[in-house]
């Protein structure tokens, strides 16, 4: 079975700093990986995905993730945070398409001014 | 166009009552997923139906239950809500799924609504 763990629950940065989200995963075959976005009071946004091809990943909002097989992991980076980056961002893998997205647990993002 | 609509937005029952929550998905897209997000938690896959048929379903009771209109619209019942019911309940829909894709792409990419609030009392 999938399972996707996010190393942190919580990760306070301050504006402008830059910020690392982790995110490791487990499949036995290929696997399609997301990472989504909630703001507070609001639904999942796609912030970017990793389906094939180049493992470094760019999304909106100046987000970028990087694939590592080896490792397992798909982190997700921005180099300088702004206070509208406050809010809880989730990792996601999906062994087909349409199919069920198996989540992590979350990892809050709070940016200090 | 209107992204993926979820209706109600709160909602508040009783323990034993059931609950019918509502879901539109963006114009063309035929599949619609439902998933449980309790407080604190990642979203937890429930249902997901494509052309009217489920094609998968999670570890949730048989309390739990759906079904997808010929409009592609879905909704997601609830019988004998417990208390630990209560959660924010996301439906998301896609173009396509695998099988008519072939491989992965766009067209299969899942789109969240804003969610259901069910508050269990």
């Amino acid at each position: 079975a999938q399972s996707v763990t996010q190393l942190d629950s919580q990760v306070p940065v301050f504006e402008e700093a830059p910020v690392e989200l982790r995110c490791n995963y487990s499949s036995s075959v290929s696997v399609y990986l997301f990472w989504y976005v909630q703001y507070p009071n609001q639904g999942l946004q796609l912030l970017l995905k990793y389906l094939s091809g180049s493992t470094l990943v760019k999304g909106i909002n100046g987000f970028e993730a990087e694939f590592n097989k080896s490792q397992t992991s798909f982190h997700l980076r921005k180099p300088s945070v702004h206070i509208s980056d406050t809010a809880e961002y989730f990792c996601a893998s999906s062994q087909a398409a349409g199919n069920k997205l198996t989540f992590g647990g979350g990892t809050r993002v709070l940016v200090k001014p | 166009d209107a992204g993926v609509t979820q209706s109600p937005t709160h909602l508040i029952k009783t323990r034993g009552q059931h609950v019918t929550l509502r879901c539109s998905p963006i114009s063309g897209h035929k599949s619609v997923s439902w998933y449980q997000q309790v407080l604190g938690q990642g979203p937890q896959f429930i249902f997901q139906y494509y052309e009217k048929e489920e094609r998968g379903r999670g570890n949730f009771p048989d309390r739990f239950s759906a079904r997808q209109f010929p409009n592609y619209s879905s909704e997601l019942n609830v019988n004998a809500l417990l208390l630990g019911d209560s959660a924010l309940y996301l439906c998301a829909s896609s173009l396509i799924i695998i099988g008519l894709a072939g491989r992965w792409g766009d067209k299969n990419i899942q789109y969240f609504g804003a969610g259901t609030r069910l508050s269990v009392l």
